[in-house]
């Protein structure tokens, strides 16, 4: 199995620019997460979807956040207007089922966004 | 929302040394889990406890789900250099998991 898959694992932008950030997640797995990573805050949870359907955004920071999962085998997180305070390392991550036997998620690489 | 109180923050070790580090909550959970997070790269699970005073072990690693249910920690015997990045813990309801700060660990050759 190929495991999350996100890309670009880099982008640096200029603020104002629009950025999209890109997730597969494993083959099965029904749920979906989007995080944020920096050294002031840790790891945020900001959006998870069950059955592509958003089922929690109160962690997405501002309207300039958006989340889609068209389907099963695919998500993006958008970011428009970027701001240089966007600057982190976003991790997508996917799980199978729900319930105490089910509680590991599998993360992406990241992408380890610049907003300049 | 929920918090994790997850100790130290930071460790600079020898080649060697045990390791130990620990999550608290202020509320009762199911499930405690520990991931590592290799520089560069997104947390791995490493262990995941269910049971109240289970004990654990992955090779090295053994965790322990505190007989409270509201703490667990974490020891690495005999660290290597590949033993640096950045451990969390995570606890899990009916909600999505909700992650400690972490545990940076640097290992000293």
């Amino acid at each position: 199995d190929a495991g999350v898959i996100q890309s670009p694992r880099h982008e640096v932008t200029e603020m104002g620019q629009e950025v999209t950030l890109r997730c597969k997640p494993i083959s099965g797995h029904d749920y979906l997460f989007w995080y944020r990573q920096t050294m002031m805050r840790g790891l945020e949870l900001l959006i998870y979807f069950n059955n592509n359907v958003p089922i929690d955004d109160s962690g997405m920071p501002e309207d300039r956040f958006s989340a889609k999962m068209p389907n099963a085998s695919f998500s993006t997180l958008k970011i428009q207007p970027s701001e240089p305070r966007d600057s982190a390392v976003y991790f997508c991550a996917s799980k199978k089922g729900a319930g105490d036997s089910y509680n590991e998620q599998f993360f992406g690489p990241g992408t380890r966004l610049t907003v300049l | 929302g929920q918090q994790l109180n997850q100790s130290p923050q930071s460790m600079f070790i020898q080649e060697g040394e045990d390791v130990s580090m620990n999550c608290t909550s202020s509320s009762i959970f199911n499930t405690w889990l520990w991931y590592k997070q290799d520089p560069g790269e997104g947390p791995v699970l490493l262990i995941a406890l269910y049971k109240a005073g289970e004990l654990t072990s992955n090779g090295r690693l053994t965790a322990q789900f505190g007989i409270t249910r509201k703490d667990s920690f974490l020891n690495i015997s005999a660290s290597i250099p590949s033993d640096v990045g950045i451990y969390f813990c995570a606890i899990s309801g009916n909600t999505p998991l909700v992650f400690g700060k972490g545990t940076r660990l640097s290992v000293i050759a």
